[in-house]
């Protein structure tokens, strides 16, 4: 069964500092990674995938989170930090139903605060 | 843009009362899932519907029903509500392929009394 450790639940950082946030999952398979983010009272909104290629992928506001397989890491980065990621991070996994689908297995999620 | 629309944002019922949870997707998606969101746990999948009629437990099916009558609609079902099930309720929906992403309305918050 596939699974996915957030390893922080918690992450504080200052305004304009890096920020990392961790993902590793299990999987035997080949794997489809996402990351989501939420911001307060909304639901959770796409922030970046890999499927297949570059190892590197980035999102339009900054982020990029790098597809390690040795490792079995999908982490976060950002490299300066604005008070408007605040928000918790979820990573997921896809992964097959047994009816031949795909559901994603979501991480307990990682929130962000930026402190200014 | 994908649509996913929750019928309410916020509601309040009762224990023992049947409780209707709505979701509606404009984007002819054939997947379609129910979540819950418990501060600490992340999210859970209920049930998932991958056509009509047709519907797959998830990882906490207990004490929830799901319909999908329609492939636009899918609906959450507490047949008996109990006060363990107060929580943030969300909607995702996607395409069947791999790699897809799931996409979300913006939730439920259920309190049952």
């Amino acid at each position: 069964a596939q699974s996915v450790t957030q390893l922080d639940s918690q992450v504080p950082v200052f305004e304009e500092a890096p920020v990392e946030l961790r993902c590793n999952y299990s999987s035997s398979v080949s794997v489809y990674l996402f990351w989501y983010v939420q911001y307060p009272n909304q639901g959770l909104q796409l922030l970046l995938k890999y499927l297949s290629g570059s190892t590197l992928v980035e999102s339009i506001n900054g982020f990029e989170a790098e597809f390690n397989k040795s490792q079995t890491s999908f982490h976060l980065r950002k490299p300066s930090v604005h008070i408007s990621d605040t928000a918790e991070y979820f990573c997921a996994v896809s992964r097959r139903s047994g009816a031949g689908s795909y559901q994603l297995t979501f991480g307990k999620g990682t929130k962000l605060s930026v402190i200014p | 843009d994908v649509k996913v629309t929750q019928s309410s944002r916020y509601l309040v019922k009762r224990t023992g009362e049947k409780v209707f949870l709505e979701c509606v997707q404009d984007m002819d998606h054939e997947n379609m899932f129910w979540y819950r969101q418990d501060p600490g746990l992340g999210l859970r999948l209920i049930y998932f519907s991958y056509d009509v009629k047709m519907k797959e437990k998830g990882d906490i099916p207990e004490g929830y029903s799901v319909s999908r009558e329609k492939k636009e609609r899918f609906s959450l079902i507490l047949e008996s509500a109990s006060t363990n099930q107060t929580s943030m309720y969300l909607c995702a929906s996607s395409f069947p392929f791999g790699g897809q992403p799931q996409h979300f309305g913006d939730g439920t918050r259920l309190s049952i009394l």
